[in-house]
């Protein structure tokens, strides 16, 4: 089955840097296929945070990283601000579904 | 800038069709270099990605979804649309979609439509 394993939560005080897992398998992270994120703000749409691995697009805070070894990929989010409270999401490209799949998604709680 | 808007009915009888239209603005779909996708999130829960098509019609659908769905396009009307037939309560969720970006065979998505909720209940 394919699966984009990501913890449940995760929380930070502000100020504090986290990082947020996303593991996967040979059919997708494992493969040469790309990762992305994606925050999603309480009652608002997925936004694209990071592509390509480890690439942000215009206007995101680099405060917002990323890196991809192996089979995971993982999201690190340092100077932790209230407004960086979300669910984030990963997703990548899965062989087995010739398609895209989504990660579970982690709630950040900033405490 | 590119801005995607959701439309359709927000309520749907069980085993009834699902119709929703995507409707872009700020770019348009018949230049081609990107992939127009529909994704959905279930109540409380991740994101579910159901298919995306290309300009000249050529799509891909999620294999669990795949007997029960089309993905069409009209480019004179810039929009995309999707169909999920015989629909049950576990169809409820927000439907959104969105322009996929790639570079063969790995695709994002940016940016995304607001969404909208689809209810299936009699």
């Amino acid at each position: 089955q394919s699966v984009l394993t990501q913890p449940p939560s995760v929380s930070g005080a502000p100020g504090q840097r986290v990082t947020i897992s996303c593991t996967g398998s040979s059919s997708n992270i494992g493969a040469v296929y790309d990762v992305h994120w994606y925050q999603q703000l309480p009652g608002t749409a997925p936004k694209l945070l990071i592509y390509g691995n480890s690439n942000r697009p215009s206007g995101v805070p680099d405060r917002f990283s990323a890196s991809k070894s192996g089979t995971s990929a993982s999201l690190a989010i340092t100077g932790l601000q209230a407004e960086d409270e979300a669910d984030y999401y990963c997703q990548s490209y899965d062989s087995s579904l010739s398609g895209s799949l989504f990660g579970g998604g982690t709630k950040l709680t900033v405490l | 800038q590119v801005q995607l808007q959701e439309s359709g009915p927000g309520l749907v009888k069980p085993s009834q069709t699902l119709s929703l239209t995507c409707t872009v603005s700020g770019a348009s779909i018949s230049s081609g270099g990107y992939y127009w996708s529909w994704i959905r999130q279930h109540p409380g829960t991740g994101l579910e990605w159901i298919g995306y098509i290309y300009y000249s019609g050529g799509y891909y659908n999620n294999p669990s979804l795949k007997s029960r769905i089309t993905i069409s396009v009209d480019t004179s009307k810039n929009q995309f649309s999707l169909n999920l037939y015989s629909v049950t309560a576990a169809d409820t969720a927000v439907y959104y979609c969105a322009r996929a970006e790639t570079t063969v065979p790995t695709y994002w998505f940016d940016p995304w439509g607001q969404g909208t909720l689809v209810t299936v209940s009699s």
